[in-house]
């Protein structure tokens, strides 16, 4: 079953807000990413945070990670219509020598112009 | 810069027939991983495969089978499908094992 919770599982927003998207897990990790999906579309990676690191920004992307808290959020600045897509975060998790790497349910995000 | 090649990119087949999709990793990436994402869903880890050797097994049923080649690409084979078996497939590769995933474009297959 999928560890990674998001939430809010649908949001909508208008243009110029800010979106801010979480997640959450269950076990310890190596490492969080997050990615982009278009409706239908593949996967764009945005930004990878280690295990090790509290906070990384990628343009109008601010990624945090509370490792005791087993949470993750995403913020989206001066969100755009172009910024409508489905977010998902993902895990990775080294289980018995292997590596998982378990998808959240994802976040909607609807921006409307 | 090269990324992870997947094909075909739109396959329609019918029910009980059966189906191959390709995957093409990142040269130097050894290790592929396989997901399935119906519609609306979130990805399923299905199967990976490090050193052309099957490295973790999800939720992949046993009508499917997968393996890695001499030359690192991989294959799903997917045999007796449902209609249940309508989904993006998304192929991803990376060099170290749980750093820098990449995905593929994905294989939408419509089995009809």
């Amino acid at each position: 079953s999928q560890q990674g919770e998001e939430d809010p599982q649908a949001l909508s927003i208008q243009e110029g807000e800010n979106a801010t998207m979480n997640c959450s897990y269950k076990t310890s990790i190596n490492n969080l990413q997050w990615y982009r999906q278009n409706s239908g579309r593949g996967l764009v990676h945005l930004i990878l945070i280690r295990s090790n690191e509290r906070e990384k920004h990628s343009g109008r992307l601010r990624v945090t990670l509370d490792t005791s808290k087993k949470s993750s959020s995403l913020l989206i600045t001066a969100s755009r219509a172009a910024d409508t897509a489905s977010y998902f975060c993902a895990a990775t998790q080294l289980l018995s020598g292997t590596y998982k790497y378990i998808f959240g349910t994802g976040t909607r995000l609807k921006v409307l112009a | 810069a090269a990324g992870v090649i997947q094909s075909p990119r739109h396959l329609i087949k019918e029910k009980r027939e059966t189906a191959t999709l390709k995957c093409y990793p990142i040269p130097r990436h050894d290790t592929v991983y396989w997901y399935q994402q119906g519609p609306g869903q979130d990805p399923q880890f299905l199967i990976s495969f490090y050193e052309k050797m099957q490295s973790d097994k999800g939720s992949i049923p046993d009508r499917f089978s997968a393996q890695q080649f001499s030359d690192y690409h991989s294959e799903l084979n997917m045999s007796s499908l449902e209609l249940g078996d309508s989904a993006l497939y998304f192929c991803a590769s990376s060099s170290d094992r749980g750093l820098g995933y990449t995905f593929g474009s994905g294989t939408r297959l419509t089995v009809v």
